[in-house]
């Protein structure tokens, strides 16, 4: 198992772009959701996913959106890039049963 | 709301010794509770799952340890290494939009 893949690693935006994270898992986790994490603010939830066609928002899902049309996929867009947004954005997927969290190695996006 | 705290944000000691690393979260309703692992500019590695039911998990040289009713965890490191270092997180699961709580994490680094 590759377990939960992150594209790209690395991303320079320049403000007002959008772009999409790529997320996906091989693990048929049905759970997937998506954390930015800043320095001093720890890891915050943007958005997450309890199946395909049902997605709904964290604690700051402001600026992003996210689509499920898969069990394996999860995309992460952001619609108009701001510096606010230059964060590190992680995916996650969780195993039902014991509920354990499995991280990407995720996307470190800067934008200027 | 559920909080994650993390005390002290850093802690140095030196090669071999036994550490304890603290979290402690405001509401014991949660499914579990993990420990991570984050390596400078990585991903998160999960290092130990505990149940709520549960009191304690070991793998190899980490005990972690679960006081639900008091919000307390404990992660045990034993005959530290300079590899150890890195920043531990502790994140509760309540379950609510399948989201961790994630406390801001303990940066150790371990002296040879």
């Amino acid at each position: 198992n590759a377990g939960v893949t992150q594209t790209p690693k690395f991303q320079v935006l320049k403000t007002g772009q959008s772009m999409t994270l790529q997320c996906a898992q091989d693990m048929n986790h049905e759970y997937m959701s998506w954390y930015r994490q800043d320095p001093g603010m720890g890891l915050r939830l943007i958005h997450y996913s309890v199946g395909a066609g049902i997605t709904d928002q964290g604690e700051v899902p402001n600026g992003y959106n996210v689509s499920r049309s898969t069990t394996e996929d999860f995309p992460l867009r952001l619609l108009s890039a701001a510096p606010s947004q230059t964060s590190v954005y992680f995916c996650a997927s969780l195993r039902l049963g014991s509920y354990e969290q499995y991280f990407g190695p995720g996307t470190r996006l800067t934008v200027t | 709301k559920q909080e994650v705290t993390q005390i002290p944000a850093a802690l140095s000691v030196p090669e071999g010794e036994n550490l304890v690393l603290n979290c402690s979260f405001t509401d014991s309703a949660i499914y579990n509770l993990q420990w991570f692992r984050q390596d400078p500019g990585k991903g998160l590695t999960s290092l130990l799952l505990i149940q709520s039911s549960q009191r304690e998990q070991t793998s190899g040289r980490l005990n972690a340890s679960l006081d639900k009713s008091s919000g307390r965890s404990t992660l045990y490191i034993a005959a530290s290494q300079p590899g150890d270092s890195a920043t531990y997180l502790c994140a509760v699961f309540t379950g609510a939009n399948s989201k961790l709580t994630f406390g801001k994490g303990i940066t150790l680094s371990v002296r040879p």
